[in-house]
């Protein structure tokens, strides 16, 4: 079984604090993903990551930076921290393939609060 | 920019009655489209997907969905819901190509009444 996981499932920050959460794979995965998931307007993705130190911009990456040092891990980064990132935070990795042909694998999230 | 819409933002169905959720894609090239459900409290979950071949694919759970080119839809549908399938339903696309990226829909909440 494919396991995702995600270093904290409830977060609670202040405007304006660095923010690091955590995501790793044990799957040997290629490809990671961050989204994040809001009432209303579904997933978007923030980044996401085909390889070791490989990192593309998604839809919505403005105030977010990444990092994926090794495989199995992928961090999402907030360097100053804001009311409007308020969100649920959800991870997932795939294996290459073309065209998409396979799932995406996705952790249990991370609702995280900036207050 | 491509996306994909799902028009029904909130379903309310009794036990055994049938469900279609509908899904627009707005890419007129090659797609792989996917159905992922998220039950209260759990991951997102895979249900079903269609990459070529037989437009109507069946998935977990007794769901089914038919991809339309000429409309440019994959519906969702089950003939008989449970109590179990309260869940949020997710549409994605893939417009091909040598990525992983998937777009998604803003969701279908259904709540099935017992």
């Amino acid at each position: 079984d494919v396991k995702v996981t995600q270093s904290s499932r409830y977060l609670v920050k202040r405007t304006g604090e660095k923010v690091f959460l955590e995501c790793v794979q044990d799957m040997d995965h290629e490809n990671m993903f961050w989204y994040r998931q809001d009432p209303g307007l579904g997933l978007r993705l923030i980044y996401f990551s085909y390889d070791v130190k490989m990192k593309e911009k998604g839809d919505i990456p403005e105030g977010y930076s990444v990092s994926r040092e090794k495989k199995e891990r992928f961090s999402l980064i907030l360097e100053s921290a804001s009311t409007n990132q308020t969100s649920m935070y959800l991870c997932a990795s795939g294996p290459p393939g073309t065209g998409g042909l396979y799932e995406q694998y996705f952790g249990p999230g991370t609702r995280l609060t900036v207050t | 920019a491509q996306s994909v819409s799902q028009h029904n933002h909130h379903v309310i169905l009794s036990e055994a009655a049938s469900l279609e959720l509908g899904c627009n894609y707005s890419y007129g090239g090659t797609v792989n489209l996917f159905w992922y459900v998220q039950y209260p409290g759990q991951h997102l979950q895979l249900l079903l997907k269609y990459f070529s071949g037989d437009p109507l694919v069946k998935g977990i759970k007794g769901f089914e969905a038919e991809f339309i080119k000429s409309k440019f839809s994959f519906n969702l549908r089950k003939p008989s819901v449970q109590w179990s399938d309260t869940a949020e339903y997710f549409c994605a696309v893939n417009h091909g190509g040598a990525t992983n990226k998937l777009i998604f829909g803003t969701g279908t909440l259904l709540a099935v009444q017992p």
